[in-house]
């Protein structure tokens, strides 16, 4: 099992609707949770970061965490084309010394 | 430099050649790592450095695979008697400090072996 787990998608969602994007994780230590942004071959972008259980907002992304539950989210809302790409779940804890793992990304599709 | 720069942006190798990928971090960034992500995965960590220090080598696939920092700054990754299996996007990705704030991540190299 894969400590940490998306769903690949293609998740569509229509321009100006809330995007939900999701991800568990299967380490109960972990500590950092972040989401990446990677557009078709270009490279990972960090767009948010949370440590804390509760919401996290910036712009129109919100990161939101449940360490009970094992899983954070990743809302975008007034979702635009651009916002096509495919989203990256990482975590750290303990045992991934300094590496972050990585789930396997979803990819999302906004439609004009 | 104003990001991670890393090259060459692609490279084709013949099965059996050896290979190396350069990463340039952000200047006075102490940590670097790298990564490898196989078409329609996600980034698999292979190795981290806190200046010269190689501190984790735990991702790296098999003893084919070297990394250095001899300066703390410019990385060299490098992969002996290439395997098709090898064929992946090569990142590179550099931060003040270690993992627990996010890193940003050079453009990649992206290895071909034929």
């Amino acid at each position: 099992q894969k400590e940490v787990e998306q769903n690949s998608g293609p998740l569509s969602v229509p321009e100006g609707a809330i995007a939900s994007l999701n991800c568990t994780y299967s380490d109960r230590v972990s500590q950092s949770f972040f989401w990446y942004r990677q557009y078709s071959g270009k490279s990972p972008e960090l767009i948010m970061s949370i440590y804390s259980n509760g919401d996290k907002e910036d712009g129109r992304f919100t990161a939101q965490l449940n360490k009970a539950s094992q899983y954070v989210s990743l809302l975008i809302r007034d979702s635009q084309p651009s916002d096509s790409a495919t989203y990256l779940c990482a975590v750290s804890n303990s045992n991934s010394g300094y590496a972050l793992n990585f789930g396997k990304g979803t990819s999302l599709l906004v439609t004009p | 430099g104003a990001g991670v720069s890393q090259s060459p942006r692609y490279k084709v190798a013949k099965r059996g050649q050896d290979v190396a990928l350069r990463c340039d971090p952000i200047s006075g960034h102490v940590s670097l790592f790298w990564y490898q992500q196989a078409l329609g995965q996600g980034p698999e960590f292979l190795t981290y450095f806190q200046n010269e220090a190689q501190l984790d080598k735990s991702g790296l696939p098999s003893d084919r695979f070297f990394a250095e920092r001899p300066e703390g700054s410019v990385s060299t990754l490098k992969i002996q008697r290439t395997q098709q299996e090898d064929s992946a996007v090569y990142l590179c990705a550099s931060s003040e400090g270690p993992n627990r704030y996010g890193y940003t991540f050079g453009s990649g190299t992206r290895l071909t072996v034929v």
